[in-house]
């Protein structure tokens, strides 16, 4: 079964760039998602197919993904940024869907 | 504006069966163009997702879950539905319903989640 990992904590100042990574074999020729979640909030979609953002995300959202390590890109990071985010691929050798473990960005 | 509406007990006995239904509000499960998937979230941990259905009942489930787990949908009613059979304290979690567009964009849309116990 195809695994993600991520690391379990980012920390940035406000107005740096996060980045969180989403590491897997050979996961540049897969299709990576991105998800946000607050706490006591559902997961919101932040960046799909690796690189697009869903109408209504802010463009500070940006991904990209090469060999065995996709990347969220957050710029400009904002106290409101604060939160979990998720990986998640389709895992097409065995028909499901693969989270990676998430990540807790902190704004310090 | 389309929604998800997750229903059913907050509690449920361990060796029981955890029923849950989405109801879809906005569109229609009845579309071509989407899967209808569950994913669960157990207190402070990450997300599992648990299974996937397709207006035509085909269905998809994650490995760890598939002996357990039935996913359906009613386009008369509009909803999806979630079984879980033979649930123990490890199934505790929120559950949430999501609208999945396809492999290559992910689950667009999420229901707010429902927490569901097991313990007796």
């Amino acid at each position: 079964s195809y695994v993600l990992t991520q690391p379990p904590s980012v920390s940035v100042a406000p107005g740096q760039t996060a980045r969180i990574s989403c590491g897997g074999n050979n996961i540049g020729s897969e299709s990576v998602h991105w998800y946000q979640q607050k706490p006591g909030q559902a997961p919101v979609l932040v960046v799909y197919d690796n690189s697009d953002r869903p109408s209504g995300i802010p463009e500070r959202f940006s991904g990209s993904n090469s060999e065995n390590t996709a990347t969220l890109t957050i710029s400009r990071v904002e106290a409101g940024d604060e939160a979990d985010y998720y990986c998640q691929l389709w895992d097409s050798s065995s028909d499901h869907w693969v989270f990676g473990g998430g990540t807790k960005l902190t704004v310090l | 504006q389309v929604q998800l509406q997750e229903s059913g007990p907050g509690l449920v006995k361990p060796s029981e069966t955890l029923s849950l239904t989405c109801t879809v509000s906005g569109d229609s499960v009845g579309s071509s163009s989407y899967y209808w998937g569950w994913i669960r979230q157990p207190p402070g941990k990450g997300l599992e997702w648990i299974g996937s259905v397709y207006y035509t009942g085909t269905t998809f489930y994650n490995p760890s879950l598939k002996t357990r787990v039935i996913v359906s949908v009613d386009t008369s009613k509009n909803h999806f539905s979630l079984m879980l059979m033979s649930v123990t304290a490890a199934d505790t979690a929120v559950y949430f319903c999501a609208r999945e567009y396809s492999s290559t964009r992910g689950f667009d849309l999420w229901g707010r989640g429902t927490l569901v116990t097991v313990s007796s």
